[in-house]
């Protein structure tokens, strides 16, 4: 069954320290996003890509976070400078298209920042 | 538009009983929900969803109820297993994107 891959799935950083994460989609969807997720908490949608294009980035702040998909495929989310705050399960997910198009999602990556 | 499906926070219930999670949603306009589940460590995964032009939806030993009247959803677990233990979230559509609120979690005592 194919799956969304994310990596590293546990990421130690010091605050100030740049961090990046990776995600390769199911294979012919179209849209990706990126979710963060606090402990408690449901996950909070960061950016969702139709393709190579930003759809929606409304709750990526963007002074420290960006997010790429540059061929369409693959994406990675980038902090740099991490705060303290960003500890968190940053998640990612891949649909057919947008809208209601089921999500499937990553097992995530955790971040711890010192 | 968007909206987000409330929950009481947890649930706990024995191993073999049906469990059933309640979820409430402010927007009428609401055309189409999903519900997904979250195990410990893991990404949501999707479990079943409803339009709004039905009532009952059935899947594996779930089934959910759509109450309309007075904005309610409900996700009944036949036979609760212990592989059941995770958060449960139900999300409502309008238009936009989805949101994810708090959910529920629920525990399956042996």
């Amino acid at each position: 069954e194919a799956e969304v891959a994310q990596s590293p799935r546990y990421k130690i950083t010091e605050k100030s320290q740049a961090v990046a994460f990776w995600c390769d989609p199911i294979s012919g969807h179209a849209t990706l996003y990126w979710y963060r997720q606090i402990l408690g908490q449901g996950p909070e949608l960061l950016v969702q890509f139709q393709d190579e294009s930003v759809v929606d980035d409304s709750q990526l702040p963007k002074d420290r976070f960006s997010a790429e998909r540059l061929k369409g495929v693959d994406s990675t989310l980038k902090i740099q400078p991490a705060e303290l705050g960003d500890s968190a399960m940053y998640l990612c997910a891949s649909s057919l298209g947008a809208g209601t198009d089921i999500q499937y999602f990553g097992a995530g990556t955790r971040l711890s920042v010192l | 538009g968007e909206s987000v499906g409330l929950h009481l926070p947890t649930l706990s219930v024995q191993e073999g009983d049906n469990s059933i999670i309640n979820c409430a949603y402010s927007n009428s306009a609401s055309d189409y929900f999903i519900w997904y589940k979250q195990e410990s460590g893991k990404g949501p995964q999707f479990i079943i969803d409803i339009r709004s032009n039905m009532d009952k939806r059935q899947g594996q030993r779930v089934t959910v109820l759509l109450n309309k009247t007075v904005k309610h959803l409900s996700l009944q677990i036949a036979a609760t297993q212990p592989g059941d233990s995770a958060v449960y979230f139900c999300l409502p559509w309008g238009g936009g994107k989805l949101i994810f609120g708090q959910g529920t979690e629920l525990s399956v005592k042996p």
